[in-house]
């Protein structure tokens, strides 16, 4: 079955820090990969995806993230920490069980950058 | 172009009671989803419909939930009887199509409580 595990509940960065949210991943096929952000009293908005191709994703608000196949990771980048980066964040992966492959998702990691 | 609406966007209900959420979709936007977001935990799929018609209920707790999408635009999914464990936020999110699966957008949501 399709899994993803996002290791860390919370993760605190100073505002100009680079940060990286972990994402784990396991599937039987080939991954796709997803990164999705929460912000307070909203819903999910999609931020990049990984379907193939170059294994450095560019996405929305200057996040980046890293496929690495050996280490079966996407973990979530960005170079600079804004404190409206302040969210939760979930990975998600395709359901290939799913009759039209869903969204599996993590658990979510709260990012919290400070001034 | 406007997002997914959901409505109510908060409900307060006792255990016993029956209660019905609302999303419409973004305009021709074929697929639609329910997810539940229990607190500490990602979204887990509810249903997906494809048009009216029902794609996947396999995580539907088909004794006391139901939804449908009549006439393949609006949705409602309705609990009847509610359950302390139902409390949760109710995430409605819409997709061009089945091949665009991954790549959904999402409503606020309604964030329902059961005492």
């Amino acid at each position: 079955a399709q899994s993803v595990a996002q290791p860390e509940d919370q993760v605190n960065v100073a505002e100009g820090n680079p940060l990286t949210v972990k994402c784990t991943y396991s599937v039987s096929g080939n991954p796709y990969l997803f990164w999705y952000v929460q912000y307070p009293n909203r819903g999910l908005q999609f931020l990049l995806k990984y379907i193939t191709g170059d294994n450095l994703v560019k996405g929305s608000y200057g996040f980046e993230a890293e496929f690495n196949k050996s280490q079966t990771s996407f973990h979530l980048k960005k170079p600079s920490a804004l404190v409206s980066d302040s969210a939760l964040y979930f990975c998600a992966v395709r359901d290939y069980g799913g009759s039209q492959g869903n969204l599996i998702f993590g658990k979510g990691t709260k990012l919290s950058v400070k001034p | 172009e406007a997002g997914v609406a959901q409505s109510p966007r908060y409900k307060i209900i006792e255990k016993r009671q029956s209660v019905a959420f609302w999303c419409n979709p973004i305009s021709g936007h074929a697929t639609l989803y329910w997810y539940q977001q229990i607190l500490g935990q990602g979204p887990k799929l509810l249903i997906q419909f494809q048009n009216n018609g029902v794609v996947d209920d396999s995580q539907l707790p088909k004794d006391r939930f139901s939804a449908e999408r009549l006439k393949g635009v609006d949705s409602t999914l309705k609990i009847q009887p509610a359950k302390l464990e139902d409390s949760a936020v109710y995430l409605c999110a819409s997709s061009r199509g089945l091949a665009d699966s991954y790549e959904q957008y999402f409503g606020p949501g309604t964030r329902l409580t059961v005492t």
